[in-house]
């Protein structure tokens, strides 16, 4: 998975509580990117970081925030979580002058 | 104009047959078209790419074909294998654009044995 953790792997939290995942790379890219992925969806960005303290929005930020104070940690944070974004999170690394994109393994949430 | 569409949502051919998954875009700034491949459980993993300036793209199997005038592109994997069972994606982005990727919904792959 190219040097790319993602925790936790699985949660289960209830609606209203607030939800960080964690993305950690060591390759030392300078892009990051979270995705969701939902049946029907295919993969929808959520945010990206383009450098320490640099993100913005993705198509489908509504609900979420980001941060980003190490080149090698991405955090996702669902200030309030709701039902609808139960669902698979990714992240990604990479970019830059190849374009391609490397996936961490993923972080299943379930909010109920 | 940032869509990319993507066909058939589901595809099953038997060993040995010919896959063929179709994109279409709509943005002419897309200069590059990925092909991801997901097995369940797992994240999505490069499978393949192509740049506008060439019409087809080999690696082993697997190979993307590439119109630019229709905006349309596919991805045909020869002599399909069991192990080739996955979702795959297509995908595109354009230089200035954040290196952002653009995903098609996918396609499910089934090949039986």
């Amino acid at each position: 998975d190219a040097g790319i953790t993602q925790s936790p792997r699985h949660k289960v939290t209830e609606t209203g509580t607030p939800v960080t995942l964690r993305c950690h790379q060591t390759e030392n890219h300078r892009y990051m990117y979270w995705y969701r992925q939902d049946p029907g969806h295919g993969l929808r960005l959520i945010h990206y970081s383009y450098g320490v303290k640099d993100t913005d929005k993705g198509e489908v930020s509504d609900g979420y925030s980001v941060s980003r104070s190490k080149t090698e940690d991405f955090l996702l944070t669902l200030e309030s979580a709701t039902s609808s974004q139960t669902s698979v999170y990714f992240c990604a690394i990479g970019g830059l002058a190849g374009n391609e994109q490397f996936f961490g393994p993923g972080t299943r949430l379930t909010v109920l | 104009q940032q869509q990319v569409k993507q066909s058939p949502q589901s595809l099953i051919v038997q060993k040995g047959g010919i896959s063929i998954i179709n994109c279409a875009y709509e943005n002419t700034a897309f200069d590059y078209f990925p092909w991801y491949q997901q097995f369940p459980g797992k994240g999505p993993a490069l499978l393949i790419a192509i740049r506008p300036d060439v019409s087809e793209k080999k690696e082993g199997r697997f190979t993307i074909s590439f119109n630019k005038s229709a905006k349309q592109f596919s991805l045909h994997i020869m002599d399909s294998q069991p192990g080739d069972s996955a979702t795959y994606f297509c995908a595109a982005s354009w230089q200035g654009g954040s290196e952002k990727l653009v995903f098609g919904k996918g396609t499910k792959l089934t090949v039986n044995p």
